[in-house]
């Protein structure tokens, strides 16, 4: 049981170019969750999949895109990364409505220059 | 959305001694978890506590719903508990709130 698990660990990108996060979890869990994290600063929450099918915006999802490919799987695509995107990119999942406990990932360190 | 501060923003501690962390909500929560951040970036689950009190081992955390506040207790602190305190709350999957967190560094 590897819980959430994200790729990749490390990546470095040129202003413009694009890129896809992947994030996938075995606790058969409906809920999946998007955040980034800036030095001293908590987590942000950019989108959210409350249940396979549905996506969601958070707190800042300009410039972000996701899919949530089956209940497994959900993705964070970048476009036309932005240095302003730099930042550490953490997944979460929860279970079942009513008991929101996440379990997070281990990041992704995304650096855009 | 929810507003969460979290006090105090660091705290430095000796090994041995023993500290409590807040977590102050702008609005009723129902769904209330707190984690560390260890040095490697790691976020690990301490507690899911939307309300009452539980303990593990030398942590503990108090909710006091109808208060808006949360405490987790750290007793005879230790150099590995060193890291970022976060709290976060909030009433459904879109409207979870992070605070800002406490640096806490235990010095042997």
């Amino acid at each position: 049981n590897a819980g959430v698990t994200q790729t990749p660990k490390f990546q470095v990108l040129k202003t413009g170019q694009s890129m896809t996060l992947q994030c996938a979890q075995d606790m058969n869990h409906n809920s999946m969750y998007w955040y980034r994290q800036d030095p001293g600063m908590g987590l942000r929450l950019i989108y959210y999949s409350a249940s396979e099918g549905t996506t969601d915006k958070g707190e800042v999802p300009n410039g972000y895109n996701v899919s949530r490919l089956n209940k497994r799987e959900f993705s964070l695509r970048l476009e036309s990364a932005a240095p302003s995107q730099t930042s550490v990119y953490f997944c979460a999942s929860s279970e079942f409505q009513g008991r929101i406990f996440q379990y997070f990932g281990p990041g992704t360190r995304l650096t855009v220059t | 959305g929810i507003q969460v501060e979290q006090s105090p923003p660091d705290l430095i501690l000796q090994e041995g001694a023993n500290s409590t962390l807040r977590c102050n909500f702008s609005d009723s929560v129902n769904n209330l978890q707190w984690f560390h951040q260890n040095p490697w970036g790691q976020l690990i689950n301490l507690f899911y506590i939307p309300s009452g009190t539980k303990q593990n081992g030398r942590l503990s955390a108090t909710t006091v719903a109808t208060e808006r506040y949360s405490l987790l207790y750290i007793s005879s602190s230790q150099t590995t508990d060193s890291g970022v305190y976060f709290c976060h709350g909030g009433t459904s999957y879109g409207k979870l709130t992070f605070g800002q967190g406490t640096i806490l560094t235990v010095h042997p």
